[in-house]
């Protein structure tokens, strides 16, 4: 069945630096969709991507799908305390019917 | 956007005993969806509710230890069975909604199994 990896698992970094998640898929994906959860709270939406190569932006965060629709990269500039929590990537497969979420990057923020 | 209500948010039940969950959705949705969370893992989808038919239960789920109902659009309940410590997790309700198909998911119940 689909799998869908994140690395890493765990990430801390002081305020100020910047970070980056990646999410590896074992088969082509029709779209992948990134979700933020706080600490005690449910995932969030964030974005989603559709076309090879696609790139988007939502202020300090990047988002990337690959040209093989298999994997894609979420990069945060200049982390702030607000950032922290558990990032999710979430692929459908090419049917567009399956939803599976990767293993999730806690990111951690030093003030 | 949907909006999600889950209740109870949390609860501490005795092994051996059963706990049912309850999912209200704001609009009528055709599939609800139940996802469970371990501490500090990623969501694992339990199953699919749709209104009027049988739930389809993913690979390590069964019927009997997740009995789930789904009596109409916008409500759902997932019930866990015969409960024991390894069943403590979060349990989250969740439909499709928005512009992108996008996964709204509800608050979640916080389940603890002594």
């Amino acid at each position: 069945g689909q799998q869908v990896m994140q690395i890493p698992q765990y990430q801390h970094v002081q305020e100020g630096e910047d970070f980056t998640t990646y999410c590896n898929s074992s088969t082509t994906l029709s779209n992948i969709q990134w979700y933020k959860q706080r600490p005690g709270g449910h995932p969030v939406f964030l974005i989603q991507l559709v076309k090879s190569g696609e790139v988007k932006k939502q202020k300090r965060l990047t988002f990337q799908f690959g040209e093989a629709k298999k994997n894609s990269s979420l990069h945060i500039t200049a982390t702030q305390t607000t950032d922290v929590g558990t990032y999710f990537c979430a692929g459908y497969n090419n049917a567009g019917n399956m939803l599976t979420f990767g293993g999730g990057t806690r990111l951690m923020v030093k003030p | 956007s949907a909006v999600i209500s889950q209740k109870p948010s949390r609860d501490i039940c005795q092994r051996g005993t059963s706990l049912t969950i309850q999912c209200q959705v704001d609009s009528q949705v055709t599939m609800m969806f139940w996802y469970r969370q371990q501490p500090g893992q990623s969501l694992t989808l339990i199953a699919t509710a749709n209104q009027g038919s049988e739930a389809t239960y993913e690979s390590g789920f069964v019927i009997d230890k997740f009995p789930i109902s789904r009596p109409n659009l916008t409500f759902s309940t997932l019930t866990v069975s015969n409960m024991s410590p390894e069943d403590s997790s979060i349990y989250l309700c969740s439909v499709h909604s928005g512009v992108y198909n996008e996964q709204f998911f509800g608050p979640g119940t916080r389940l603890t199994v002594l």
